[in-house]
């Protein structure tokens, strides 16, 4: 089994309406993050939450919000759909060592290809 | 302003050759580079890192180099076979906010 799951893997939508990605890991991780890709834009962080109570803007967070209802669970929002945020969004966790200080390494989840008419 | 820069957006290589895919930056405060690797409809996966305190970090046919006074890294592949196609992703970070600033990618193009 993925230690990164996303759903739904892809949705088809329409303009205005909300929808969920929904977020699950099995590692253990404390920090989640949300990116899109956009060809030739690489990643861009969304949010992005280092701990249940913890969560931060990135650097294109207009139009998102995010739930981080358990460690395992980061869910993003997006309230009303319009045709530019149509992307592929990537979930990912990343862990701290035993003395506290971040691994560093980010592990992904598949992806969930939006695409909003 | 993009602080991690991949200035060949794509490569193409023989395959048993070796690959160069490079990376420069211009933050002086990085001290952790990563490299990862995604294939189409997948995520990306981390394929091999370096801290600020090595100049080289290898594994398998994977290494990485850091030249820090000319703040550029590169990740050499030798041999390149076309399971290595893909677009590889390098990332760096500073102090421990940890959150990755990415390079767009590079496609690489591993021909039999």
């Amino acid at each position: 089994d993925a230690d990164v799951t996303q759903t739904p893997r892809n949705r088809i939508t329409k303009t205005g309406k909300r929808i969920m990605l929904e977020c699950s890991q099995t590692k253990g991780h404390d920090r989640m993050y949300w990116y899109r890709q956009d060809p030739g834009l690489g990643l861009r962080l969304i949010y992005y939450s280092f701990d249940v109570k913890d969560i931060n803007k990135g650097e294109i967070s207009d139009g998102y919000s995010v739930s981080r209802q358990a460690q395992a669970k980061f869910s993003l929002s997006l309230e009303s759909a319009i045709p530019n945020q149509t992307a592929l969004y990537f979930c990912a966790t990343s862990d701290l060592t035993s003395s506290g200080r971040s691994t560093d390494t980010q592990y992904f989840g598949p992806g969930t290809r939006l695409t909003v008419l | 302003d993009q602080q991690v820069k991949q200035n060949s957006p794509s490569l193409s290589v023989q395959e048993g050759r070796i690959s160069i895919l490079n990376c420069d930056y211009t933050n002086s405060m990085f001290d952790y580079f990563l490299w990862y690797k995604k294939y189409p409809a997948e995520g990306p996966t981390f394929l091999i890192s370096i801290s600020s305190i090595k100049d080289k970090n290898e594994d398998g046919r994977f290494t990485v180099f850091l030249n820090k006074s000319a703040k550029h890294l590169s990740l050499h592949i030798v041999p390149s076979q076309p399971g290595d196609s893909a677009v590889y992703f390098c990332a760096a970070n500073a102090g421990n906010n940890r959150k990755l600033i990415w390079g767009l990618g590079t496609s690489l193009a591993v021909n039999p």
